[in-house]
């Protein structure tokens, strides 16, 4: 079935360090693709999406471009800062439904 | 203005009781969707509803049970059937018919001893 992997967290970074979190995918047909962030005790807000292969998706300096021959999506930020902080979720939804199926999360913890 | 509420917040049962969480929603949307969400698991899909009096079950749908009367309401309860109850449970909402955002609450955060 459809499914989403990420890489395991925490990430740990300093101030102004560049992010990269992985995020691939298995899917039939094309899925559109999704990032969402979740600061602690709050639920999930959108932070970027993509429904087609070569889309790029931004957003508060995020981005993640839609790559159909890696099957990936993964999200960088130049330039990260201690609000960033907090999980990130990647997630797909299949062609014709309007489900999501979500990665497991992956933690970022940014140090001043 | 728009959005989802979820109450209470943080919620406390007794083992064998059935405990209903509630959801609203003042965004017009058809779809809701209850999530529940565990350490390292990610979100896991329990029920959701496409429209008014009707929905289906997601993944892990055991233990627990849902009706939708209004579009404007999805709750969610958590029956005694639930082996593991304790977890922090989502709600959201969004348009049908494509790949449209997920509008979440803020949770609540349910503990059963």
């Amino acid at each position: 079935g459809d499914s989403v992997t990420q890489m395991e967290g925490p990430v740990t970074l300093s101030e102004e360090a560049f992010l990269t979190i992985n995020c691939t995918y298995t899917a039939t047909g094309y899925p559109s693709l999704f990032w969402y962030v979740q600061y602690p005790g709050e639920g999930l807000q959108l932070l970027l999406k993509a429904t087609k292969a070569d889309d790029k998706g931004s957003n508060k300096g995020f981005e993640a471009t839609y790559r159909k021959e890696t099957t990936s999506f993964h999200l960088e930020k130049g330039s990260v800062q201690v609000s960033d902080s907090a999980v990130y979720f990647c997630a797909l939804s299949p062609p014709n439904t309007d489900k999501l199926i979500f990665g497991t999360g992956t933690r970022l913890q940014v140090f001043p | 203005d728009g959005g989802i509420t979820q109450s209470p917040k943080y919620l406390f049962r007794k083992e064998g009781q059935n405990v209903t969480l509630s959801c609203e929603q003042n965004l017009n949307h058809d779809a809701m969707y209850w999530y529940r969400q565990d350490p390292g698991q990610g979100l896991r899909l329990i029920y959701y509803s496409q429209i008014v009096n009707d929905f289906q079950k997601g993944d892990i749908a055991e233990g627990y049970s849902v009706s939708r009367e209004k579009k404007e309401s999805f709750p969610l309860t958590v029956t005694s059937a639930q082996k593991n109850p304790t977890a922090f449970y989502l709600c959201a909402s969004s348009m049908t018919g494509g790949a449209y955002e997920q509008y979440f609450g803020p949770g609540t955060r349910l503990t059963v001893t």
